[in-house]
Formats: structure tokens, sequence, C-alpha cells
């Protein structure tokens, strides 16, 4: 069946620096979503991206989906401690209903 | 926040019990899913009804079953607990099955 997986696991970085996660889906997706999900919290939409090659940004936040809408990434720039979280993407293929999650990235931030 | 609200907030059962979750959609949504999240994973899709019909379903045995009411709310039933479905379940609403998707707080289930 599909699978989605995203890289790193985890990271732990100091307030200021920047933070990237990696998302791969082994077929093709029609969109791609992103989530946040604090600890003890449920997931929290940040964006849907359906355009090959697409670009987003929310402030400090950038996503992006690859060119064969296979991939797609979220960077944030200048981390915050507000932005501790386990960051989920979430495929979806023309025709099917499910949203398949990612593995998600665990972001620390320390002050 | 979203207006999806899920009941109760949590739950503790024995094995071989059953259980019913609640799901109230946002309004104007007719869509809601069903998701299983075990402890550091991502979310599992476990169903999806549409209109008050099942319009897909993941790999979760028959005793996982679902309901959806004429104001699109939602039941969520386990039956024959085992100690592996102690999860975080989520429901997530949506105004078309292929629009974003807005989640509940959850009901956390433990099976002991």
């Amino acid at each position: 069946g599909q699978q989605v997986m995203q890289i790193p696991q985890y990271q732990h970085v100091q307030e200021g620096e920047d933070f990237t996660t990696y998302c791969n889906s082994s077929t093709t997706l029609s969109n791609i979503q992103w989530y946040k999900q604090r600890p003890g919290g449920h997931p929290v939409f940040l964006i849907q991206l359906v355009k090959s090659g697409e670009v987003k940004k929310q402030k400090r936040l950038t996503f992006q989906f690859g060119e064969a809408k296979k991939n797609s990434s979220l960077h944030i720039t200048a981390t915050q401690t507000t932005d501790v979280g386990t960051y989920f993407c979430a495929g979806q293929n023309t025709g099917f209903q499910k949203l398949v999650f990612g593995t998600g990235t665990r972001l620390l931030v320390s002050p | 926040e979203t207006g999806v609200t899920q009941s109760p907030t949590h739950l503790i059962k024995t094995r071989g019990q059953q259980v019913t979750l609640r799901c109230s959609s946002q309004s104007g949504h007719n869509t809601v899913s069903w998701y299983q999240q075990a402890l550091g994973q991502g979310p599992q899709f476990i169903f999806q009804y549409y209109r008050e019909e099942e319009n897909g379903r993941g790999n979760f045995p028959p005793r996982f079953s679902g309901l959806q009411f004429p104001n699109y709310s939602s039941e969520l039933n386990v039956n024959a607990l085992e100690l592996d479905d102690s999860a975080l379940y989520l429901c997530a609403t949506s105004m078309y099955y292929t629009d974003t998707q807005y989640f509940g707080p959850g009901t956390r289930l433990t099976v002991l």
C-alpha cells in the first residue's frame, strides 16, 4: 500500500535556527497537506498544496510540493519555542478519500 | 479552533468490551473521517462517511464500524476491544470528501 515517509524523525534546535522536514510518498499524490500537532493535542491543519512545484509561505513557514508530486518539504526560518510539536505531512490520491499521514517529525526548540 | 467536537475526552475499557465514540461535525460539513493514532505514530485512516454512507475504508477489521446521522454527526463503534486498540481516536470533518479535513480534539481510549 501507499507509504509516506518523513525525515528526520526528530530534531532539536536552538531558538533562532532554521528547521526543515522532508516528506516522500511511494505514489504520486493529488495534493499534500501539512499538519502540526502539539504534545497532547490533535493535528491542526496548516496548508494544502495541489500544483506540481507549488511553493507557499506562511510567515516563517515555507512549504514546497515537488515537481513529480511525490515529495514535499516544510521549512521554518528562525524557529521559536512556539514551533515545538510534531509536523505531519498527509497525502491524498486522486479518487481516494483518505489522508495517508507521514511518520511525522518531532521538533524541539530550546530557548 | 475548529467547530469539531468529540466525546468522551478519555475512556478506559477492558479487553473484550465494546465502545462508542462520538463526533459532532463543523457546521456545513457533510463528510466525517475517523483516524486512529497510536502513541508516537501518525494517524491511520479507519473509514469515512459522506452523506450518511460509508465512502472508503482503511485496513481495519469489521469490528470497527461507524454511523453518520442526518445532522452529519457520527459514531465510531469498536467491538471486542483488544489491548492494541489503545490509542487517540480522531474524527475530521470536511465540506466534501476531497476538501481540507479539520480535526476534533480526539478521544483517548485505554484498553486494559
